[in-house]
């Protein structure tokens, strides 16, 4: 089993629907997890950061943290054109449960959201 | 602030050929990552270190990779004798040490 699963997609939807991504984790010791969006060619961009289980909303994002399912998400409100990117889950903190680990992370999933 | 910067966008080596990627941390970052992205592949976690000092290298292949973060200058990548399975995107990310990471735009190393 993989440390971090997530669907690669593609995830095809319509502009203005709420998007959904999951990722699914086996270690129990992650501590804290990210949100990154990647779009063709560039580097990651920090989207979400949470540190325990719960929900944090920023705009029209919503992360939500399971940690006793070990499932995480991200919510897209009011979906755009330009939010068509790859979205990559990420995790770390268990090596030393501190906030400097290497992360882990999912392969991504390819979102396109049609005009 | 300028972000982290990375060097050079795109490198071509043949094979045998030594690559050296280098990482500017955004200011006041004083941790360094370094991460491998293959085609079709997630990133993977590969060296982690602050100035001077190597914190962990798990992620490192044993033979040919090695990096360093000096008391002056930017972080580099250096990969010896390089071969194609080596061609990825190479991915730089700094954090002041709590919260979120910060990444740079790649180097995509090809080798021929």
């Amino acid at each position: 089993q993989k440390e971090v699963e997530q669907d690669p997609g593609p995830l095809s939807v319509p502009e203005g629907a709420i998007v959904s991504l999951n990722c699914t984790y086996s270690n129990s010791a992650f501590q804290y997890f990210m949100w990154y969006r990647q779009y063709s060619r560039k580097g990651p961009e920090l989207l979400m950061y949470t540190y325990s289980s719960g929900n944090k909303e920023d705009g029209r994002f919503t992360a939500q943290v399971d940690k006793s399912s070990k499932y995480i998400s991200l919510f897209i409100r009011d979906s755009q054109p330009s939010d068509s990117a790859t979205y990559l889950c990420a995790m770390g903190g268990e090596k030393t449960g501190g906030g400097a680990d290497g992360l882990t992370f999912g392969k991504g999933t390819h979102l396109i959201i049609q005009p | 602030n300028a972000g982290v910067m990375q060097n050079p966008r795109h490198l071509v080596r043949r094979r045998g050929q030594e690559a050296r990627l280098r990482c500017s941390p955004m200011k006041g970052h004083s941790h360094v990552y370094w991460y491998r992205q293959l085609p079709e592949e997630g990133l993977k976690f590969m060296v982690y270190l602050q100035k001077e000092n190597i914190i962990d290298e798990s992620g490192m292949p044993k033979e040919r990779f090695s990096a360093e973060f000096p008391k002056e200058g930017p972080s580099i990548l250096r990969i010896q004798q390089v071969v194609r399975g080596d061609s990825a995107a190479y991915f730089c990310a700094s954090s002041p040490g709590q919260g979120g990471y910060t990444f740079g735009s790649g180097t995509r190393l090809t080798v021929v």
